[in-house]
Formats: structure tokens, C-alpha cells, sequence
């Protein structure tokens, strides 16, 4: 299994609303990130687990929250977003924190309303 | 700090023809550099990347690129492309061994156009 799965993959929430975006990869990786790609941009990168610790934080604002719950999961909280939070908000992992080889997931596209 | 430019936001071919797409990137110390391919509405799959040693790099689907470091450039090349290959392609850095090599910083991108 060489798959990063991200659930849902679409979403559409409101400005009050609380919601939560997973990810999930049963390599045995011990790394795993969000990032955030705008339309017709570069994905840019907003955390890194290491471990299941939180290793970097891209200053990214508190209305993310990120989770790692165990070595396989990874979720996202959202809460009080902005339209401008409108993004495809993609999963990654790899064996340890370096990118050499690091593994994508098809992501989930949000839109705030 | 690393930093990538691609020098084309999009490059149109015509199907069986040799494509180019070019990239450069900006770095005081050793780097590792990637390209990556996002069809629509889907992640990032790896073409291809150099971490060390020989300067010609294969990848998949039949794309090659070429690390030269006196010219500080990662271009990526497909001797004849297909339809399939029309995507965003994404040039990528990050530091290198001994680096900070958590971090990819992606150009903004090519999008490559096939036509028939």
C-alpha cells in the first residue's frame, strides 16, 4: 500500500462551522504534512509532524489545528475560516522529516462560504 | 533560503514533439531538487529528483532532467510527449544533506499543453 488517503474530497463550509479534514497512510512513515494549494498556485507548505510531534508550523493561524493522533492519521481542524481559506488542502508523508521521498495524497478541496 | 523560478507558466506542443520545460533555483548551500506533475484535481506525483551524483536524472513516463550547477538549472525534457502529459508540472528545492531538507519549495508552476 503506497497510498496517502484524504477524506473528504470536497467540502463546503460555512464561516461558524467547526469541520475536520483526515488523512490516513499505512507505510509505516513517520512523517506527515498539510499543505495548501490556491488555485493556480504552488502548494505551500503549513505543518510537519515528526513523530507524532508537531515539528514546524508555518505560522499558520490558529483557525487550523492540526491533530496526530497515531502514526497513521492526521487530521486538520478547522474552525471560523475565511473565504480565503478556500483552498486544495493536500496530505503528504514520508519515512522520516526529509523530503527525498515524499508521498501525496489526492487532497480536499474546500470552499468557504 | 532556497527559491525556484520557472521561467514559463505554460508551454503548448503538439503531440510526438520534444518539450523543455525549464526551471532555476536560488541557494547559498547544497540542494535537492524534484519535479513533480499535478493532473486536474489531483495531488502531486513525483517525476523525477536529484539528491547526488550523476547530473541526468531519469524519472517516469519518459521524462529526464539535467542538473547543472554552474548554471544553477533543473530542466526537465520528454524526447516526444503524449496527450496524457498535459498537466501542471512542478519544479521543487529543498536544502540538501546537512540542510534543512523538511521543506519544499515549489516554483509556481508550468502548465504544459499537449494537442493533437
Amino acid at each position: 500500500d503506497t497510498e496517502v488517503t484524504q477524506t473528504p474530497k470536497h467540502l463546503v463550509m460555512g464561516m461558524t462551522n467547526k469541520k475536520s479534514l483526515k488523512c490516513e497512510q499505512h507505510m509505516g512513515h513517520r512523517a506527515m504534512y498539510w499543505y495548501k494549494q490556491k488555485a493556480k498556485k504552488p502548494p505551500e507548505l503549513m505543518f510537519v509532524y515528526s513523530y507524532e510531534k508537531l515539528s514546524i508550523n508555518e505560522s499558520v493561524p490558529s483557525r487550523f489545528s492540526p491533530e496526530c493522533p497515531n502514526s497513521s492519521l492526521l487530521n486538520l481542524h478547522l474552525h471560523a475560516l475565511q473565504p480565503e481559506d478556500s483552498a486544495l488542502y493536500l496530505c503528504a508523508s514520508s519515512q522520516d522529516r526529509g523530503v527525498e521521498k515524499l508521498f501525496f495524497g489526492s487532497g480536499t478541496q474546500l470552499s468557504v462560504l | 533560503a532556497q527559491s525556484v523560478t520557472q521561467l514559463d507558466s505554460q508551454v503548448p506542443v503538439f503531440e510526438e514533439a520534444p518539450v523543455e520545460l525549464r526551471c532555476n533555483y536560488s541557494s547559498s548551500v547544497s540542494v535537492y531538487l524534484f519535479w513533480y506533475v499535478q493532473y486536474p484535481n489531483q495531488g502531486l506525483q513525483l517525476l523525477l529528483k536529484y539528491l547526488s551524483g550523476s547530473t541526468l536524472v531519469k524519472g517516469i513516463n519518459g521524462f529526464e532532467a539535467e542538473f547543472n550547477k554552474s548554471q544553477t538549472s533543473f530542466h526537465l525534457r520528454k524526447p516526444s510527449v503524449h496527450i496524457s502529459d498535459t498537466a501542471e508540472y512542478f519544479c521543487a528545492v529543498s536544502g540538501g544533506s546537512g540542510g534543512s531538507n523538511y521543506k519544499l519549495t515549489f516554483g509556481k508552476g508550468t502548465l504544459l499543453t499537449v494537442n493533437p
